[in-house]
């Protein structure tokens, strides 16, 4: 199973709009609607960002947001933070039942 | 409070096994599926394996597959990850992660183990 293609890394300003694309295949992404996503700073754990595509768990800002369309699912964060500078990481459940995770996106605040 | 904290990590030779831990607590650990994922130094993260909340269902990534053995224990709140066969490439930290089965995602982690493969 290949990694999910992510961009190696997006920047933007305080308060732009980002968004990180996460592409796979037939046999996850496109046919599944259990596209994640998770955050992680330096040194830390992964955290759950979005689930099944487009949910936000509790607790996550409302900056975050999540959509699909085909293979390729995409997250955008809005009103861009300096606390939003971390590693981001899309996830998919696949075909074998088994899961798949991107490549991961560096996201800089500039 | 809800946590997975996991344990065992260290520095082993190629060709050797480790076995790792994870213990949770603040929910009902028989209730969940769980997983192991890993991440080697400047990398991305790497699925390596599920099992269902009561065992009988277990899948593996083929890069671990007839290596790593999943394996958890209800009683003691404990989920296990035994590594046979190590390799440079199984250099890592590996976390704990619970499973939100039917939506299939990762909705708690821990904070890792560190495995070294080296001679």
């Amino acid at each position: 199973q290949s990694a999910l293609t992510q961009p190696a890394s997006v920047s933007g300003s305080p308060g732009q709009s980002i968004t990180i694309s996460c592409t796979g295949t037939s046999s996850d992404v496109g046919g599944y609607n259990y596209v994640s996503w998770y955050q992680q700073h330096p040194g830390k754990a992964p955290k759950l960002m979005i689930y099944d595509v487009s949910k936000r768990p509790s607790g996550v800002s409302n900056r975050f947001s999540g959509s699909k369309s085909g293979n390729t699912a995409s997250l955008t964060i809005s009103g861009l933070q300096a606390e939003d500078e971390a590693d981001y990481y899309c996830s998919s459940y696949t075909s074998s039942s088994t899961y798949v995770f991107g490549t991961g996106t560096k996201v800089t605040v500039l | 409070q809800v946590q997975l904290v996991e344990s065992g990590g260290g520095l082993v030779k190629p060709g050797g096994s480790l076995r790792l831990s994870c213990a949770a607590s603040g929910f009902t650990f028989s209730d969940y599926y769980m997983s192991w994922i890993r991440q080697a130094p400047g990398k991305g993260l790497e699925w390596v394996s599920y099992i269902s909340s009561s065992g009988s269902t277990i899948y593996y990534a083929d890069s671990v597959k007839g290596r790593f053995t999943i394996s958890r224990d209800n009683a003691k709140n404990s989920l296990y990850l035994q590594m046979n066969s190590l390799r440079a490439e199984d250099t890592a930290v590996y976390y704990c992660a619970r499973v939100v089965h039917g939506d299939w995602y990762f909705d708690l982690w821990g904070r890792g183990t560190l495995v070294t493969v080296s001679s």
